[in-house]
């Protein structure tokens, strides 16, 4: 099976702007979970999606938003971008939940950059 | 919410020594601990799991142990070889309100293998 994919993989945006970034599961799976990852704070969630449905989010600004598609796919975005929001973003997938022990498969990430 | 430390940040060792990585988790609801190998621009890539009806799982040089009753787990790699060094981080299964979950992530230790 193809790995989680991600686009783009690399982005320059200015403070103010809103970014989108796309997020192809495994085929199969049915949730995928956004992490940031900086060097200072690591690795944070940010929220997960299962049947185009956000069951929850991490502790941070509704700037932050995403959605899924039918087909699983996912986006997020993130508006009024801050320089603050400069970071890896990782999307993850698995075929149900973590919850039930189930294993989370990354893809390679978007990096972004806010100058 | 859940939290995860990490010890130590970074670990160097001998080309053939072993390495221990040791975390704790805070809610004792978490029942899945995997961990991630991450190489410099790379995605994380899952290693070693274990899930919280086991206390030990092996696999070839890795090993992980856990012990729910004191919340910790750690992670064991014998007769490290260059290809090693990397970030290695660990995480615990939340449960957020609503039903969802994700990963809570150690900040990471950075291992490197001595040559």
């Amino acid at each position: 099976k193809a790995g989680v994919t991600q686009t783009p993989r690399y982005l320059i945006k200015t403070r103010g702007q809103q970014v989108t970034l796309s997020c192809s599961p495994i085929s199969g799976h049915r949730s995928v979970s956004w992490y940031q990852q900086t060097p200072g704070q690591g690795l944070q969630f940010l929220f997960e999606y299962f049947s185009e449905t956000q069951r929850n989010k991490g502790n941070f600004p509704g700037r932050f938003s995403g959605r899924q598609f039918s087909n699983s796919r996912s986006e997020m975005n993130v508006s009024t971008l801050e320089l603050g929001d400069s970071a890896l973003y990782l999307c993850a997938s698995s075929s149900t939940s973590v919850t039930n022990q189930e294993t989370q498969y990354f893809g390679p990430g978007t990096r972004l950059l806010v100058l | 919410g859940e939290n995860v430390e990490q010890h130590p940040s970074t670990l160097s060792v001998q080309e053939g020594d072993s390495a221990v990585i040791k975390c704790t988790y805070s809610d004792s609801a978490s029942n899945y601990f995997p961990w991630y190998k991450q190489e410099l621009g790379k995605r994380p890539q899952l290693i070693i799991d274990i899930r919280s009806n086991v206390g030990e799982k092996k696999d070839q040089r890795i090993a992980v142990t856990l012990n729910k009753t004191a919340k910790h787990f750690s992670l064991h790699i014998t007769e490290t070889q260059p290809e090693d060094s990397a970030v290695y981080f660990c995480a615990a299964s939340i449960v957020l309100g609503g039903g969802a979950d994700g990963l809570t992530f150690g900040k990471g230790t950075h291992l490197i293998i001595q040559p």
